[in-house]
């Protein structure tokens, strides 16, 4: 149980264009879902937290207008990044909990990885 | 921010037990530690959680020191598939922060043969 899927699992698009990455609880429904970004060989870094019906909450830094996260149910939540450009390139990860209590784990999906020409 | 340091690398010998330490000295009484691990690009996964107590599971144990301020992942016998690094993370327990994870460097934990 506890399956995060991801939709590319790899993308590559021009610059200027917009790109969305879906993200699913296969066998759980996710109240609370979250975005990460990894560059080469650096950790991963916390973008936004999703939950179902409700805006997104965005990491100090992270341009929300950029970076357009839409959680229209408790299995699916998608990432896009508008007007990519080069700099855009990374590996987005998303990751869904259950509950947003302390003792929940969150599963994380296997990763997008974007390159922008 | 992370509130966790680890040791940037480590080696162990296969089939020897692999004991990955964890500072979070700055731990608050209700954030629990967990640790993830991640094999070269794929999604991190789940490993161990806990609060106090001593956690043991199918794949790793978890030591947490009595004042909370350190733990310690324990594979019992690594192989070189567990090869991978390693995130102990302190999560965030503040109401209305929806159990955030801010992840450290991790340790990169090299089996061999």
């Amino acid at each position: 149980g506890a399956v995060v899927s991801q939709h590319p699992s790899w993308v590559i698009c021009k610059s200027g264009t917009s790109v969305k990455i879906e993200c699913r609880s296969l066998d759980f429904q996710a109240t609370t879902m979250f975005w990460y970004r990894q560059f080469p060989k650096q950790s991963l870094m916390l973008m936004a937290t999703s939950n179902e019906g409700s805006k997104a909450t965005y990491e100090q830094g992270v341009e929300k207008d950029k970076f357009l996260i839409n959680h229209a149910s408790l299995t699916l939540s998608t990432l896009t990044v508008t007007s990519a450009h080069p700099e855009d390139s990374s590996f987005y990860i998303c990751s869904a909990s259950l509950l947003a209590v302390a003792t929940d784990t969150q599963y994380f999906g296997p990763g997008t990885r974007l390159t922008v020409l | 921010d992370a509130k966790t340091t680890q040791p940037t690398s480590m080696d162990c010998a296969e089939g020897r037990a692999a004991n990955l330490p964890c500072n979070h000295s700055t731990i608050s009484g209700n954030e629990y530690v967990y640790w993830y691990r991640q094999i070269h690009s794929q999604g991190p996964q789940y490993i161990i959680h806990g609060l106090k107590n001593n956690e043991t599971n199918e794949m790793a144990s978890l030591i947490i020191t009595e004042d909370r301020k350190s733990s310690t992942l324990i594979l019992p016998h690594a192989t070189l598939r567990d090869t991978a690094v390693y995130y102990c993370i302190v999560r965030v327990a503040e109401i209305n922060n929806f159990n955030k994870f801010y992840f450290g460097s991790g340790t990169k934990l090299n089996v061999k043969p």
